[in-house]
């Protein structure tokens, strides 16, 4: 695809109810990143992934979150029993390799509503 | 671990008018990369420049330029001849070049850009 897409766009959950956000990263990027981006707030780095690994979880908020990618492309960040703090946006961005020199390129973001 | 501070919560200009956002960060590194992000309503954050800190001369691109001051860690984006597509959401965010925390970007709060026709 021309850049990277997330799926659904816009999300409304109840509390409790778990919840799953895709991410389509670029074709052959390798590295892949989350962030939550609260309202009114910067961007927060949840975890990356280089090829199908995650070398660094430290940013994920809880136990309820995990993350996982599969193949080298497909993201899927899961949130477990969710409250109302996790309301934000998560966005999905991916770069050619992690190194600091490549570009990270986002996608549109998922909006989460926890009700 | 490294902050980055954006001081004006919103900032408006007129159309044709020059604006400049503010950015400030700390880190105890040497080398590193700082960026300039515009997120429209769409949501979809865009690079608008972007400046490594090896480099003395300021980056420029077409209409925006930036400030940097490696000594007082500054970093202003400077907008010149606005423009109505320029309203925006602008971030400033910083990435180390070496070590193991250089593959995330850790981003201020966000400047509200209004551009006034």
């Amino acid at each position: 695809g021309a850049g990277v897409s997330q799926s659904p766009s816009n999300k409304v959950t109840e509390k409790g109810k778990d919840v799953e956000l895709r991410c389509d990263p670029i074709s052959g990027h390798t590295a892949l990143y989350w962030y939550r981006q609260r309202l009114g707030q910067g961007l927060e780095f949840l975890i990356y992934f280089q090829g199908n690994s995650a070398p660094d979880k430290s940013g994920l908020p809880s136990d309820r979150f995990s993350a996982e990618r599969t193949g080298e492309s497909v993201s899927t960040l899961t949130i477990q029993r969710t409250q109302q703090e996790d309301s934000a946006v998560y966005l999905c961005a991916s770069s050619l390799a992690w190194s600091s020199y490549n570009e990270q390129f986002f996608g549109p973001g998922t909006r989460l509503t926890v009700l | 671990a490294q902050t980055v501070t954006q001081s004006q919560p919103e900032m408006s200009v007129q159309e044709a008018e020059t604006v400049t956002l503010s950015c400030t960060y700390d880190t105890s590194e040497s080398d590193y990369y700082l960026f300039w992000y515009k997120q429209p309503p769409s949501r979809q954050m865009i690079l608008v420049i972007r400046q490594e800190a090896y480099k003395q001369q300021n980056a420029t691109e077409n209409r925006f330029s930036v400030n940097f001051q490696k000594a007082a860690k500054s970093f202003s984006l400077k907008i010149s001849d606005s423009q109505l597509g320029d309203a925006a959401m602008y971030f400033c965010a910083y990435r180390s070049s070496s070590g193991g925390s250089n593959y995330k970007l850790t981003f201020g709060k966000g400047t509200l850009l209004t551009v006034n026709p």
